[in-house]
């Protein structure tokens, strides 16, 4: 059974500070990591991907991924109010995505 | 590019009625398409798993008769609801891939809410 676990939450911060969301997978095989951003009513947005080991930036955004914890990670730097949503993880292993619950992101003004 | 739609993104039906929801890939072709539910405040959970031209693969739990799925063209998969009832009533998201541009990512439509009266 391939697994992705993330902590549901809510996490909480403050504007201007960094949130950190962690992602464990249970599948060696996987190959590609996904972060996507989901609001209220809406379909999950693709936020960053991450295929190699260590750091991918993109803009204030920031992937972490170590295949050998079977781990990943993103980091938000400088939340915004706007930053508040569930944020999903995803994993896939040839044709198939696994997501993980989701963490619910407030970001407090 | 890698633009996917979905129709209607909202519907509303009388308890015993079917639905159909179309997904479409607009600038890409896509061997595969995939079908979630989601309910409020719960994650994605994956339907099936739609190829062209071919059976659709349902994950386990999913009423293949009730939740027909078709992928006639490598731009369209329908999902219909048949004989829908309240417990049905959820967000339904497709999302597509495109193997020939980029291997690695889905694309999602923006959902479809059904409401069964």
């Amino acid at each position: 059974q391939k697994e992705v676990e993330q902590n549901s939450g809510p996490l909480s911060v403050p504007e201007g500070a960094i949130a950190s969301l962690n992602c464990t997978y249970s599948d060696r095989v996987s190959q590609s990591f996904f972060w996507y951003r989901q609001y209220s009513g809406k379909s999950p947005e693709l936020i960053m991907s991450i295929y190699s080991n260590g750091d991918k930036e993109d803009g204030r955004f920031t992937a972490q991924l170590n295949k050998a914890s079977q781990y990943v990670s993103l980091l938000i730097r400088d939340s915004q109010p706007s930053d508040s949503a569930t944020y999903l993880c995803a994993v896939r292993a040839g044709n198939q995505f696994y997501f993980g619950t989701g963490t619910s992101l407030t970001v407090i003004p | 590019g890698a633009v996917v739609s979905q129709h209607p993104s909202r519907v509303i039906c009388k308890s015993g009625t079917s639905v159909k929801i179309e997904c479409r890939s607009l600038d890409f072709q896509a061997t595969t398409m995939f079908w979630y539910r989601q309910f409020p405040k719960k994650s994605l959970m994956l339907m099936a798993t739609s190829n062209e031209g071919s059976k659709a693969t349902y994950e386990q739990g999913v009423e293949k008769d009730k939740f027909l799925i078709n992928h006639a063209s490598l731009t369209l998969s329908t999902l219909t609801v048949t004989s829908a009832h309240p417990e049905d009533s959820s967000f339904y998201i497709c999302s597509a891939r495109d193997l020939e541009h980029n291997y690695n990512e889905q694309f999602f439509g923006p959902g479809t809410r059904l409401t069964v009266l």
